[in-house]
């Protein structure tokens, strides 16, 4: 649905220890999902990305996991620093290449 | 490499005036071209698509209008502002597949109307 009305909820974590951002989507029809950072006055950059023939996909001290059966996706962030403090959006593709729906954005803050 | 290009940065308007706001995209061809707004403190809104020169798809009803007079051009516009079309106005693109890819946003332009 849509984001725009919403809050972004927020999460805090010490410097070191893991994040797990969370995404709920709700069209089953949606097979391919986009985890975005953005930090402060700058367009959203791409972090990872995950095809719904997967359940799981790792990058660099990233890693996403994908739920089909409720619809649930998460962004693991290994060894969280202050530098991956932003705010991070997970993006569905809803069939086709025409679009790309945006969920609402958590903001994630790394405590020193 | 492809780059894609958005001006300008910031832009402080009058209730009322006209917009035009420009995004180009270098490198590539045929790129699917995206309009997002961003509210502050808020998610991503897809306000319109294009698939080519002159097809434009818009998401929501709005003081706006897009355009693509050019394969690697896409403009926002507006007759007149409201202070409601104040936010993050973020230009993307993503290359034409059959299936979904990534979408590369440019840096955004501010725009306040006041």
């Amino acid at each position: 649905g849509e984001s725009v009305g919403l809050h972004l909820p927020t999460l805090s974590v010490q410097e070191g220890d893991n994040s797990i951002i969370n995404c709920a989507y709700s069209n089953s029809a949606s097979d391919y999902f986009i985890w975005y950072k953005q930090e402060s006055g700058k367009g959203p950059q791409f972090i990872i990305d995950i095809r719904s023939n997967m359940d799981k996909r790792q990058g660099q001290r990233v890693t996403v996991l994908l739920n089909k059966t409720v619809k649930h996706l998460s962004l693991q962030i290994a060894a969280t620093q202050p530098g991956d403090s932003a705010v991070y959006f997970c993006a569905e593709n809803r069939g086709g290449a025409n679009n790309l729906f945006f969920g609402t954005g958590t903001r994630l803050t790394v405590i020193p | 490499s492809q780059t894609i290009h958005q001006w300008p940065a910031t832009l402080v308007q009058p209730v009322g005036s006209p917009l035009s706001l420009e995004c180009t995209v270098e490198g590539t061809s045929n790129p699917n071209l995206y309009w997002y707004r961003q509210a502050a403190g808020r998610g991503l809104q897809l306000l319109f698509y294009s698939v080519g020169i002159g097809q434009i798809s818009s998401e929501v009803p709005q003081n706006l209008s897009a355009s693509r007079p050019q394969d690697r051009q896409f403009i926002l516009s507006s007759k007149k502002l409201l202070l409601s079309d104040s936010g993050f106005y973020l230009c993307a693109w993503s290359a034409l597949l059959s299936s979904g890819t990534e979408a590369f946003f440019g840096q955004g332009t501010r725009l306040t109307v006041v």
